[in-house]
C-alpha cells in the first residue's frame, strides 16, 4: 500500500490528452514538492516534472504538471505510441522523514 | 555528460551481505546528494535512502524496512557511492538504481542504469 495513491492504469487515443493524479496528505504533497518520473519498459526511470510544475531540460512542453493542496496532477498532451510507459509520482515526507512514491500508472495510447 | 554506472550486485543467501557501488561522472559529485531507489520484480519504485554532501554533514536517512542493515556510503576522492547490504532477505529481491538528487525539492534528477540483487536459498 504506497503512501501516494495513483489509478492502476489511465487510456487514451494518440494525440489526445491523459492527466494522472496522485493524491497524498499534508505530510507529503501539501507541504513538499512532487515529482514524477517516466519508466519506459525495460529502461530507469526519467525525470519528467520536479518542483511540482517544471520540466527538466529537453523534457516536451506536451507534459505539464500541477499541484492543489494534498493532490497532484500529471498532463500528457499529444499522445504518442512512445508515450507509454509507467510513470509515478514523488516526495518528501516530513512526518515519515522519508521520499514516497505512488504506486505507479500504466498508460495505455490507443 | 552525467553518468551513473552501478556495479556489484547479484544473487546470494537469506542473511547474506552485498555492497553495491555507483561510479559518477560528468558533475560535482562532491556537491551531490546521492540516493538509492529500488522497483523489486513487477512491482513500483521505493525510495532506500540518501546521502547528503560532506558540507551538509554527510547524513543519511534510510526507509524503515531498511534501517540499520543498509548503510550509505560516499567516497569523494573516488567520485564513488555505496551501498552497503546486510542481513539480507528475500524481499530485498530487487533492481537497485542510483540516483542524483535535486536537493531543494527531493527529485532525482539523474539515474544508473540499475544493478540486480537477487536474494534466494
Amino acid at each position: 500500500q504506497s503512501v501516494l495513491t495513483q489509478p492502476p492504469s489511465v487510456s487514451a487515443a494518440s494525440g489526445q490528452k491523459v492527466t494522472i493524479s496522485c493524491s497524498g496528505s499534508n505530510s507529503n504533497i501539501g507541504n513538499n514538492y512532487v515529482s514524477w518520473y517516466q519508466q519506459l519498459p525495460g529502461t530507469a526511470p526519467k525525470l519528467l516534472i520536479y518542483d511540482n510544475t517544471k520540466r527538466p531540460s529537453g523534457i516536451p512542453d506536451r507534459f505539464s504538471g500541477s499541484k492543489s493542496g494534498t493532490s497532484a496532477t500529471l498532463g500528457i498532451s499529444g499522445l504518442q505510441t512512445g508515450d507509454e510507459a509507467d510513470y509515478y509520482c514523488a516526495a518528501w515526507d516530513s512526518s515519515l522523514s522519508i521520499v514516497v512514491f505512488g504506486g505507479g500508472t500504466k498508460l495505455t495510447v490507443l | 555528460e552525467v553518468q551513473l554506472v552501478g556495479s556489484g550486485g547479484g544473487l546470494v543467501k537469506p542473511g547474506g551481505s552485498l555492497r553495491l557501488s555507483c561510479a559518477a561522472s560528468g558533475f560535482i559529485f562532491n556537491k551531490a546528494w546521492m540516493s538509492w531507489v529500488r522497483q523489486a520484480p513487477g512491482k513500483g519504485l521505493e525510495w532506500v535512502g540518501h546521502i547528503k554532501t560532506k558540507s551538509d554533514g554527510a547524513t543519511t536517512d534510510y526507509v524503515a524496512p531498511v534501517k540499520g542493515r543498509f548503510t550509505i556510503s560516499r567516497d569523494d576522492s573516488r567520485n564513488t557511492l555505496f551501498l552497503q547490504m546486510n542481513s539480507l532477505k528475500t524481499e530485498d529481491t530487487a533492481v537497485y538504481y542510483c540516483t542524483t538528487v535535486l536537493r531543494l525539492v527531493q527529485a532525482f534528477d539523474f539515474w544508473g542504469q540499475g544493478t540486480i540483487v537477487t536474494v534466494s536459498s
